[in-house]
Formats: C-alpha cells, structure tokens, sequence
C-alpha cells in the first residue's frame, strides 16, 4: 500500500508557541491531503482539506488562523498550530488521497502527537 | 449530528471465529465506504471498501457486506487472529468529495 509519513511523531511545547507538522508521501503524489484531529475515545475529526498549490478548505468550527495548512508540492503538506494552547492538545493525523487508481482511498500517517504545556 | 454510527464500542471474540463489526449511516449521499483498523498513537490502516454499486467485497480473511436499503455495513472476519485486536473505524463518502466522514470506532479484542 501507499506510505505516508509523518514528523514530528510526538512534540511537546510551551503555551504560545507555534509548532509545525510536516505529512509526505513517499512513494505517490497526492494533489488533496487531509488533516484530522482525534481526542481520547473520539472519531477522527476531518479539519481541514488541503490541495497542492491552492488555499485549504477548513471545516465548520476550525480557525484556519490557527491551523495554518500549506500544501506546497504534491507530496508534501504542513500543518502549523499557532500559538497553541493546552486544549490544542491532541493526535493530529493527516491522510492523502492516491490519484489514478482505480479504487480511490485515503492513505494515513502515523499521527502526531501534540502535548502543549 | 452523526452520520456514521458504530454503536458498538468494543467487541471480544475467540481466536478462529467471525468477528462481525457493524456500522450504519444517515446520510443517502454516502455512496463509497471504507474499513480502517487502528493501534494506539498510529494512523489508520485502510483494510478494504466497497462503492455503494456492489453490496460485498471481499479480500482474503475480510469481507464487507452493504446494505443500501438499511444504511448498513458490516465487515465480517474469518478467522480472527489475536493480531487483529484494534480499534476498526468504518468511513463514508459522498462520490468525489472523497471527505471521510468516520465513525466512533469499535475496539476488537481477539482472545487466544
């Protein structure tokens, strides 16, 4: 199957900094990623779209100042959580979606795990 | 408003027997599913998925069965395997949206 990573894979940090992750995909290029969030017991919540070389689609109740997405080549995607604050806390997991294949689906990166302080 | 149920949190079955996990939907728009098995602090892992014009698909021990007229799939395992203890996450989209909408998750626990 198709290989997404993710870094950091665990990141720990202060009240008010920003902290960047990064999601590629090694062995496919993906024109669409998406981010999800997941809390303890939860589903994973889709955040926001994000298409190689254009702005990223944000669901309903997402701050798109907050949760910066950049979608610069068609294997790589950053997520940068801006001024991050303990309830920003969570496992944050992105996807890709493999293109000219017959069966569409989403491939999933490890995750990352968020604790801010 | 959800719109993919799994009301099934956890699930245990014996080694060697069907492990069958539900999942039912809302929205009539879903026309493509999909089965994720995930371990803790990792992403999911796609399993199998079925486009709401055939009503099984199977590949080796798994196999997904949908029922338009219920709003019902379920993914059937045979035989389970301790190693297929993990949280099973059942996911819908609406064509070529390809936005995943996912349900709460049902943990399996495969017993020696």
């Amino acid at each position: 199957g198709a290989v997404v990573s993710q870094h950091p894979s665990r990141v720990i940090c202060k009240s008010g900094t920003s902290v960047k992750i990064e999601c590629r995909s090694l062995d496919f290029q993906a024109t669409t990623m998406f981010w999800y969030r997941q809390f303890p017991k939860k589903s994973l919540m889709l955040m926001a779209t994000s298409n190689e070389g254009s702005k990223a689609t944000y669901e309903q109740g997402v701050e798109k100042d907050k949760f910066l997405i950049n979608h610069a080549s068609l294997t790589l995607s950053t997520l940068t959580v801006t001024s991050a604050h303990p309830e920003d806390s969570s496992f944050y997991i992105c996807s890709a979606r493999t293109t000219g294949r017959i069966q569409e689906t989403q491939y999933f990166g490890p995750g990352t795990r968020l604790l801010v302080l | 408003d959800q719109q993919v149920k799994q009301n099934s949190p956890s699930l245990s079955v014996q080694e060697g027997r069907i492990s069958i996990l539900n999942c039912d939907y809302t929205n009539s728009m879903f026309d493509y599913f999909l089965w994720y098995k995930k371990y803790p602090a990792e992403g999911p892992t796609f399993l199998i998925s079925i486009s709401s014009i055939k009503d099984k698909n199977e590949d080796g021990r798994f196999t997904v069965f949908l029922n338009k007229s219920a709003k019902h799939l379920s993914l059937h395992i045979v035989p389970s395997q301790p190693g297929d203890s993990a949280v099973y996450f059942c996911a819908a989209s609406v064509g070529s949206n390809y936005k995943l909408t996912f349900g709460k998750g049902t943990l399996l626990t495969v017993n020696p």
